[in-house]
């Protein structure tokens, strides 16, 4: 069964340091990949995905992400955290050997931000 | 253009309880879905419905059912709730098929006593 996989439950950076959330997924065949942002009480946002366009991917508040088929992996990457990045986020793909209308989401990482 | 919203917000049952949450979407999508997070597993697919009058399950369908009789409403009901069923709620939906956005819902916070 196609699975996304978030290393790392919780990570901590300081404010201005690099931001990087590691997504990696299993599929047979390339899929879509999202990358979504949750802060407290409230639902999922988009922040960018991948559609087989460009590997690299830039999305919202500064964030980007590569696809690497080679690796199978969508890392999350940021070049310097604000305060305002805390919150969680995950990493979900859709189409390959789920189908074309589930999204299988990862189970998250927290990311917090250090003063 | 209110996006994707959820009725309650929270509700509080007690085992063997019935309810409906409601999930409403002003953008005319096709898809819409229904998903439970808890903590440490991120979000799984209850049910999903590809239109109206049509629904399917997902991962974690058991002690739910759902209907989508209008394109812009899809209820999730709860028969007879258990402390299990104890969770966060999200309703979403997207246009199409392909590398489609979902669009969230701000969620519904259920506790069963």
């Amino acid at each position: 069964a196609q699975s996304v996989t978030q290393l790392g439950s919780h990570v901590s950076v300081s404010e201005g340091a690099l931001v990087l959330l590691r997504c990696n997924y299993s599929s047979s065949v390339p899929p879509y990949l999202f990358w979504y942002v949750q802060y407290p009480n409230q639902g999922l946002q988009l922040l960018l995905k991948y559609t087989s366009a460009a590997t690299l991917v830039k999305g919202i508040n500064g964030f980007e992400a590569e696809f690497k088929k080679s690796e199978t992996s969508f890392h999350l990457t940021k070049p310097s955290a604000h305060m305002s990045d805390a919150a969680e986020y995950f990493c979900a793909v859709k189409g390959g050997a789920s189908g074309t209308y589930k999204y299988i989401f990862g189970t998250g990482t927290r990311l917090k931000v250090l003063a | 253009n209110a996006g994707v919203t959820q009725t309650p917000k929270f509700r509080v049952l007690k085992t063997g309880q019935s309810m409906t949450l409601l999930c409403a979407q002003d953008m005319n999508h096709e898809y819409m879905y229904w998903y439970r997070q808890d903590p440490g597993m991120g979000l799984r697919l209850i049910h999903y419905s590809v239109g109206e009058g049509t629904t399917a399950k997902g991962e974690v369908p058991d002690g739910y059912n759902v209907s989508r009789l209008k394109k812009q409403n899809f209820l999730l009901g709860l028969e007879s709730a258990a402390p299990s069923q104890t969770s966060v709620y999200f309703c979403a939906s997207s246009y199409g098929s392909g590398g489609e956005t979902q669009y969230f819902g701000p969620g519904t916070r259920l506790l069963v006593l």
